[in-house]
């Protein structure tokens, strides 16, 4: 079974950029998380979606950050314009039920210079 | 607002030695859910262990396994005949029964010493 499928394993872009995350889901997971982790804070949750519908986006930082999920098999994080606080690791996980154990992606390392 | 607690920024234990991770947690509800996840150099995001609140039985996993004292809010992890490849960052984690989101503690990082 394949896990969670994220792309680019690493980006380098620079300041002022579209960055464009990709994720794929555990098929038949009908639960999407994005998350961000950095030194300082940690593990946050950005958004997340169920059944392909954004259900809490409380996490995203501010404007310059959109999530889409067009179907059950694709998610996109896009950041336009990119800025160099930006730069961290970027997770996109999956779960079958809300409340079960949520699967990770290997993760995106984003880099704005 | 629920919140997890891993006081230990970092710890070291040797080769085939047993190790104890601690986390407490916070909440006012009675049904939830723990977890630990592990997060090698690799950075990938690996569930190790998971514990429902209403179970009064600790869950094990190989030689894995948690000392879950629900009455303390206390969610410890532990390791026995610690290996070279259990060298990690460990994330305790909590979720409530109510809600979709899991609350992340801020993380231990193990030594494995050989």
């Amino acid at each position: 079974d394949a896990g969670v499928i994220q792309s680019p394993r690493h980006e380098v872009t620079e300041m002022g950029q579209e960055v464009t995350l990709r994720c794929k889901p555990i098929s038949g997971h009908d639960y999407l998380f994005w998350y961000r982790q950095t030194m300082m804070r940690g593990l946050e949750l950005l958004i997340y979606f169920n059944n392909n519908v954004p259900i809490d986006d409380s996490g995203m930082p501010e404007d310059r950050f959109s999530a889409k999920m067009p179907n059950a098999s694709f998610s996109t994080l896009k950041i336009q314009p990119s800025e160099p606080r930006d730069s961290a690791v970027y997770f996109c996980a999956s779960s079958f039920g809300g409340k079960r154990e949520q699967y990770f992606g290997p993760g995106t390392r984003l880099t704005v210079t | 607002a629920q919140t997890v607690t891993q006081s230990q920024p970092e710890m070291s234990v040797q080769e085939a030695e047993t190790v104890t991770l601690s986390c407490t947690y916070d909440t006012s509800e009675s049904d939830y859910y723990l977890f630990w996840y592990k997060q090698p150099p690799s950075r990938q995001m690996i569930l190790v262990i998971r514990q429902e609140a209403y179970k009064q039985q600790n869950a094990t996993e190989n030689r894995f396994s948690v000392n879950f004292q629900k009455a303390a809010k206390s969610f410890s992890l532990k390791i026995s005949d610690s290996q070279l490849g259990d060298a990690a960052m460990y994330f305790c984690a909590y979720r409530s029964h109510r809600d979709d989101k899991i609350i992340f503690g801020k993380g231990t990082r193990l030594h494995i010493l050989p």
